[in-house]
């Protein structure tokens, strides 16, 4: 089964650097949503990616930024890290921007940062 | 502002009870109401979800949930409770431009 699928699965990085997470979605999903999930706490929405253009955002910094690419892939930055940014980061596929047929989460990617 | 109440940090059952996880909403129109399920250092995986239609959903794993409308809630049931059920447990409706916003979980533990 072709799920959603990121990488790295693991990361840990330094307080001021930049960092990229990819994300491939579901075969036949064309939306790639992106989630930052705190120690403890629900996920947050982050901003969502449809058509290569950032659709929506959610209450997140300039610091984060993404891409989506021709093939549907997306790519997660995140500049100026800060320990606060420590948290699963989850991606999530869906089919057409308003995920009637509803959404399927990666295994996400775990950043520390020190 | 859209919203998802999980009032219960923890719920604690004995293997073999029926279980609920609670669950109330806040939305405006009608809703589209999500559970998942996460295992420790997992993503989240899909159990079930409310579009429209019946007000009892069936879902993977044997849970289903029950959508009431008058007390905006959408409760996760199980007639019979699994030791490895055991899991953190989000409750998720849909926003207005199609995000999720998620509950703050509830960690089901289930005793042999």
């Amino acid at each position: 089964d072709a799920g959603v699928t990121q990488s790295p699965t693991h990361l840990i990085k330094t307080r001021g650097q930049q960092v990229t997470l990819r994300c491939s979605p579901k075969s036949g999903h064309d939306t790639v949503s992106w989630y930052q999930q705190a120690l403890g706490q629900g996920p947050q929405f982050i901003f969502q990616y449809y058509e290569e253009e950032e659709r929506q955002r959610g209450n997140f910094p300039d610091r984060f930024s993404g891409h989506q690419f021709p093939n549907y892939s997306s790519e997660l930055n995140v500049n100026a890290l800060l320990l606060g940014d420590s948290a699963l980061y989850l991606c999530a596929s869906s089919y057409l921007l308003r995920g009637t047929y509803g959404y399927t989460f990666g295994s996400g990617t775990r950043l520390t940062v020190v | 502002a859209q919203s998802v109440a999980q009032p219960e940090d923890q719920v604690n059952v004995a293997e073999g009870n029926p279980l609920t996880v609670k669950c109330t909403y806040s939305v405006s129109g009608n809703p589209y109401l999500f559970w998942y399920v996460q295992y420790p250092n997992r993503g989240l995986q899909f159990l079930l979800k409310y579009i429209t239609g019946d007000n009892l959903v069936k879902g993977s794993y044997g849970f289903e949930a029950e959508f009431n409308k008058s007390q905006t809630s959408f409760h996760l049931k199980k007639p019979s409770a699994l030791v490895s059920d055991s899991a953190l447990y989000f409750c998720a409706v849909r926003g207005s431009q199609g995000n999720l916003i998620f509950g703050k979980g509830t960690k089901l533990s289930v005793k042999p």
